[in-house]
């Protein structure tokens, strides 16, 4: 099956500074990419939908001037953490969708664990 | 934004009993996923289920989905140690992203 693959696995940072999460489609092409975080013992929620060639869409609630998601190619999309704090610490996790349509499969990400110290 | 919840928050049972959770969900659907996550781990896709399917079987899985009433249940049979974890049911409408629920903790004891 398709692959996403999550960089880092984990990450440790000081707070005040920026730590960029990469995710990236194997072997298909992903216009479509979604990035979600994870609090301890609570479900995933939506941050974004990271769009090929164009601005990504926020949920409602999240910064988008704090999570910068850069989508510049097909298989590549990153979320940049910006002036880390500690609650922002928690498990991201990415997923890209194969092909186009509705009925098309989504894909995850391992997730990547980001402690802010 | 979440979709919904699910029932129980948290399941503790005996290995060889069955574990019933059920998800409930607010809009229209295209299909509802069902996926497990260990602790601190990354998702596994258990089963899919499109809007217009009502049961779907997949080895021990069992899912269920009643769109008239926006729920779902998923049951494992037989449930072993190692299917202790967290469960989630994901909903996607047409060209969105997967909205998950809340989910629930289950505990298998030996």
């Amino acid at each position: 099956g398709a692959v996403v693959s999550q960089h880092p696995s984990w990450v440790i940072c000081k707070s005040g500074t920026s730590v960029k999460i990469e995710c990236r489609s194997l072997d298909f092409q992903a216009t479509t990419m979604f990035w979600y975080r994870q609090f301890p013992k609570q479900s995933l929620m939506l941050m974004a939908t990271s769009n090929e060639g164009s601005k990504a869409t926020y949920e409602q609630g999240v910064e988008k001037d704090k999570f910068l998601i850069n989508h510049a190619s097909l298989t590549l999309s990153t979320l940049t953490v910006t002036s880390a704090h500690p609650e922002d610490s928690s498990f991201y996790i990415c997923s890209a969708l194969v092909g186009a349509t509705s009925g098309n499969t989504i894909y995850f990400g391992e997730g990547s664990w980001l402690t802010v110290v | 934004s979440q979709q919904g919840e699910e029932d129980p928050q948290a399941l503790s049972i005996q290995e060889g009993e069955n574990a019933t959770m059920n998800c409930s969900y607010k809009t229209s659907i295209n299909n509802l996923q069902w996926y497990r996550q260990n602790s601190g781990r990354g998702l596994v896709h258990l089963i899919l289920i499109r809007s217009n399917e009502r049961e779907k079987h997949s080895g021990r899985l069992r899912v269920t989905l009643d769109t008239s009433k926006k729920s779902s249940s998923l049951l494992i049979t037989a449930s072993r140690a190692a299917d202790t974890a967290s469960y989630f049911c994901a909903t996607r409408q047409a060209g969105t992203a997967l909205i998950f629920g809340k989910g629930t903790t289950l505990s298998v004891s030996s």
